[in-house]
């Protein structure tokens, strides 16, 4: 069966440092790839998502960035984080196997300080 | 733009009531519509699914309607119990498409 885990699961950055949260899949292979964001007392919004290794797609303008260096690894990255940065990260992935519908990761809570 | 909107932030009902959470979208290419629940510091899971050449799809306590004409889907949850207590997003999406649309969420509190 298909897993998927996200890391840290925590965190607390001052401002202006980086970030970096890391998700991988396991059980399957091509998938594609999200990262999600809820801010508080908001829906979730698609921030990244790549279909293969190096192809990212970006949904809103931010001081975030996303990379996939292998194929069921998916990195969200920030050079200088803002205080807007705060929120709840999620991860997730979908294959032609379960059409679509979209799994998420555990989420990742990032504070800004 | 908000295409898919929860316009209920809460929900409160008895154990062993019916619970209805509401959802309307704007897209009419939206072509499949999902239901998520959310317990806090976790992430979403899936719920329940409904494509667009149906109007109706049941598993177990839940079940979701689909009103094509008026571009809205709703999710009954019957009877309700106390773990049910979650905050549930409607989704959409069309086709190969990878931007899926989430509402705001609804709190829903099944009271015992």
């Amino acid at each position: 069966s298909q897993t998927i885990h996200q890391w840290p699961a925590t965190l607390v950055q001052p401002v202006g440092s980086p970030l970096s949260l890391e998700c991988t899949v396991e059980g399957t292979s091509n998938p594609n790839l999200y990262w999600y964001r809820q801010a508080a007392g908001r829906g979730l919004q698609l921030l990244f998502y790549s279909v293969g290794i190096g192809q990212i797609s970006s949904e809103v303008p931010q001081n975030l960035s996303a990379s996939r260096p292998q194929d069921r690894q998916f990195i969200l990255s920030s050079k200088k984080l803002l205080l807007s940065d705060s929120g709840f990260y999620l991860c997730a992935w979908r294959t032609g196997y379960s059409g679509n519908t979209i799994y998420f990761g555990e989420g990742s809570w990032l504070t800004v300080v | 733009d908000q295409q898919v909107k929860q316009n209920s932030p809460s929900l409160s009902v008895q154990e062993g009531r019916i619970s209805i959470l509401n959802c309307d979208y704007t897209n009419s290419m939206f072509d499949y519509f999902l239901w998520y629940k959310k317990y806090p510091a976790e992430g979403p899971t899936f719920l329940i699914s409904i494509s667009s050449i149906k109007d109706k799809n049941e598993d177990g306590r839940f079940t979701v309607f689909l009103n094509k004409s008026a571009k809205h889907l709703s999710l009954h949850i019957v009877p309700s119990q106390p773990g049910d207590s979650a905050v549930y997003f409607c989704a959409a999406s069309w086709g190969n498409n990878n931007d899926m649309r989430f509402g705001a969420g609804t709190r829903l509190t099944v009271k015992p």
